[in-house]
């Protein structure tokens, strides 16, 4: 089983570029979500979906945007990058039921220059 | 707001040397709180989820224990492949989410 799979595993951007993380569970999870990990700061939520077509934000959402347009993939854009989006970001799913536990990708790793 | 801290920061043990990890939450109304293991590189990977005040989950040589205000990650006689940082999460209310903490790093040395 793949579980979350995320692309790209390393980026390097510019100020002002814009570009899209990947995101694909083949687990059927309606929910799905997108964090970034800083340095003491634990991990936090930009983004996450309840299920194809619905989105909502999360604690960090600003120059981020994502959409659903399926259940299995969840895609973060960012809009234009910044330096503070320099960043580890996961994206995790989980079952609608159950215990709630989240199922994390390996992280994709983003310099801002 | 749910709050979730976690101590100490980092630990450092001698192989066998048994200890505890902390994790102090506020929240309102706990649905549920997780222990997650995240190794360098990778993502956090699911260790245990408690519900309710005075319940203990076990996994090899990782015992979780939860009180209203805390839960406790205990570590026996740790072996160099335990390494890791440990996460601590909440789920609470009618949240859909999970509130995490900023982790402890365990270096076991052998």
């Amino acid at each position: 089983n793949a579980g979350v799979t995320q692309t790209p595993k390393f980026q390097v951007l510019k100020t002002g570029q814009s570009m899209t993380l990947q995101c694909a569970q083949d687990m059927n999870h309606e929910y799905m979500s997108w964090y970034r990990q800083d340095p003491g700061m634990g991990l936090r939520l930009i983004h996450y979906s309840v299920g194809a077509g619905i989105t909502d934000q999360g604690e960090v959402p600003n120059g981020y945007n994502v959409s659903r347009s399926t259940t299995e993939d969840f895609p973060l854009r960012l809009l234009s990058a910044a330096p503070s989006q320099t960043s580890v970001y996961f994206c995790a799913s989980r079952d609608r039921l159950g215990t709630g536990e989240l199922f994390f990708g390996e992280g994709s790793r983003l310099t801002v220059l | 707001e749910d709050q979730v801290t976690q101590s100490p920061e980092a630990l450092r043990l001698q192989e066998g040397e048994s200890s505890s990890l902390n994790c102090s939450y506020t929240v309102s109304g706990l649905r549920g709180l997780f222990w997650y293991r995240q190794d360098p590189g990778k993502g956090p990977e699911f260790l245990f989820t408690l519900y309710s005040a005075g319940e203990e989950k076990e996994k090899e040589r990782l015992k979780a224990t939860l009180t209203k205000k805390e839960s406790f990650l205990h570590i026996t006689a740790p072996k160099p492949e335990d390494s890791a940082t440990y996460l601590c999460a909440v789920r609470a209310g009618s949240a859909r989410q999970l509130t995490f903490g900023s982790g402890t790093q365990l270096t076991v040395l052998p």
